[in-house]
């Protein structure tokens, strides 16, 4: 049984980074790839990027380029996105999710808890 | 990028009766990888449908999803209790994969 198990609740200030992480069970961690998707108090959800684990491959929307890093540890099976520059609008609930596929092709099978962030002075 | 829009915003509906959902993107989703995920209050989001019409494993055949190119339905046959929830579309398609702003399905 797969299981995503996402790091908790996060208060940030204006400015600074914060770093969220995913750890997967009940998978052949290698065999898929991983995404992170947001979802803003009361909103639709947003695609940030995703990480292939085989190669180290990422991929990011257009919109967080350069601002979001996402990794994975092979040796942990854990993922990780780190967001900065946090605004007050980057607060939301982010989501880590594994993909079916090694290579990021965007459906969803599988998601964590999710992770509150929140962003204010 | 592909903006997906859903329709209705909220459908008011009771148990039994059956629901229609409408997700219209804003240029052809042309290999047909469209999907619908379910999601509860305080929840992580479910794959119901993808591919457009294919159930996912464990979601009840009640749950059908139709269309192509660019307009997409998600019919609940006979509304249970427990699929009262919020529904959002996604297109898998073409990069930036993107969600419409989700129906919520409510009890009437």
């Amino acid at each position: 049984q797969v299981q995503l198990v996402q790091s908790g609740t996060e208060v940030k200030t204006p400015g600074s980074s914060v770093k969220v992480s995913c750890k997967a069970s009940g998978v052949v961690f290698s065999s898929f790839s991983f995404s992170w998707v947001r979802q803003a108090p009361g909103q639709g959800l947003e695609w940030m990027g995703g990480v292939m684990p085989i190669f180290g491959t990422t991929k990011y929307a257009q919109k967080f380029q350069g601002r979001v890093t996402i990794s994975a540890d092979k040796s942990t099976t854990t993922t990780y996105m780190e967001l900065s520059s946090l605004r007050s609008e980057d607060t939301a609930v982010y989501y880590c999710a594994r993909d079916p596929n090694y290579y990021i092709s965007g459906i969803f099978d599988d998601w964590g808890q999710g992770t509150l962030v929140t962003v204010s002075s | 990028e592909i903006v997906l829009t859903q329709s209705p915003g909220t459908l008011s509906l009771s148990p039994g009766e059956r629901a229609t959902l409408s997700c219209r993107a804003s240029q052809s989703v042309s290999r047909g990888y469209l999907a619908w995920y379910q999601q509860k209050p305080g929840q992580a989001p479910r794959l119901l449908i993808s591919a457009a019409f294919n159930r996912a494993t464990g979601v009840p055949d009640r749950f059908s999803g139709s269309g192509s190119g660019t307009d997409f339905t998600l019919t609940i046959s006979r509304l249970q209790p427990e699929d009262f929830a919020v529904y959002h579309c996604q297109q898998y398609d073409i990069s930036p994969w993107t969600f419409g702003q989700g129906t919520k399905v409510e009890i009437k």
